[in-house]
């Protein structure tokens, strides 16, 4: 199994702009999670589906991001307009009932 | 609300020498209990989870970690680190409801002279 993959590993764009982070889970796995992590917040969750149904987005920040999952094996976060401050890296991880998390490798995003 | 503590955010401990690292942790029941390590620039990688029964957990690296209702806590511990451990690690609490989503600590960053 290739785990959690995460596109792409680095992401540097211009304030204003539309960024799309991409996640694809383990096969199986019907819990998907995105966090954020920042010197200042630690590791943040964003927001986490169940069988591709979003289920608690209490921890996006703004209504600038959004976050889908249109299949299991897809799901995509999304930063529109993008803001400096919005600069992190993005993890998404999955699971399974009576599984562990795997984590991806993350996504570094600069907005510059 | 869940949250977790963890009170040092750095330790520095020579190579050979044992390590202990601290986690408090605050929810309604007992939850479940991971400990994670990231190296720089890296995703996280599990060391060790409790869920129930055993109190004293062994995890990857020659980790081990003791969950202590009575204290709230679930300290990692090594007997003897080595260079390579040299990292960040999160203790994390997990929901008891079906989504197990977790909840991290800030975070230690443990330095190793040698």
């Amino acid at each position: 199994d290739a785990g959690v993959i995460q596109s792409p590993r680095h992401e540097v764009t211009e304030m204003g702009q539309e960024v799309t982070l991409r996640c694809k889970p383990i096969s199986g796995h019907d819990y998907l999670f995105w966090y954020r992590q920042t010197m200042m917040r630690g590791l943040e969750l964003l927001i986490y589906f169940n069988n591709n149904v979003p289920i608690d987005d209490s921890g996006m920040p703004e209504d600038r991001f959004s976050a889908k999952m249109p299949n299991a094996s897809f799901s995509t976060l999304k930063i529109q307009p993008s803001e400096p401050r919005d600069s992190a890296v993005y993890f998404c991880a999955s699971r399974s009932t009576g599984s562990g998390y795997t984590f991806g490798s993350g996504t570094r995003l600069t907005v510059v | 609300a869940q949250s977790v503590t963890q009170p040092d955010i750095h330790i520095t401990v020579s190579e050979g020498a044992s390590l202990e690292l601290r986690c408090n942790y605050s929810y309604g029941a007992t939850p479940y209990l991971f400990w994670y390590v990231q190296s720089p620039g890296q995703g996280l990688q599990l060391l060790l989870k409790y869920f129930s029964g055993d109190t004293l957990v062994q995890g990857i690296k020659g980790f081990e970690a003791e969950f202590k209702r009575s204290q709230s806590s679930f300290n990692l511990r090594k007997p003897s680190v080595h260079w390579s451990d040299a990292a960040e690690y999160f203790c994390a609490v997990g929901a008891r409801d079906s989504s197990y989503k977790l909840i991290f600590g800030s975070g230690t960053r443990l330095l190793v002279r040698p």
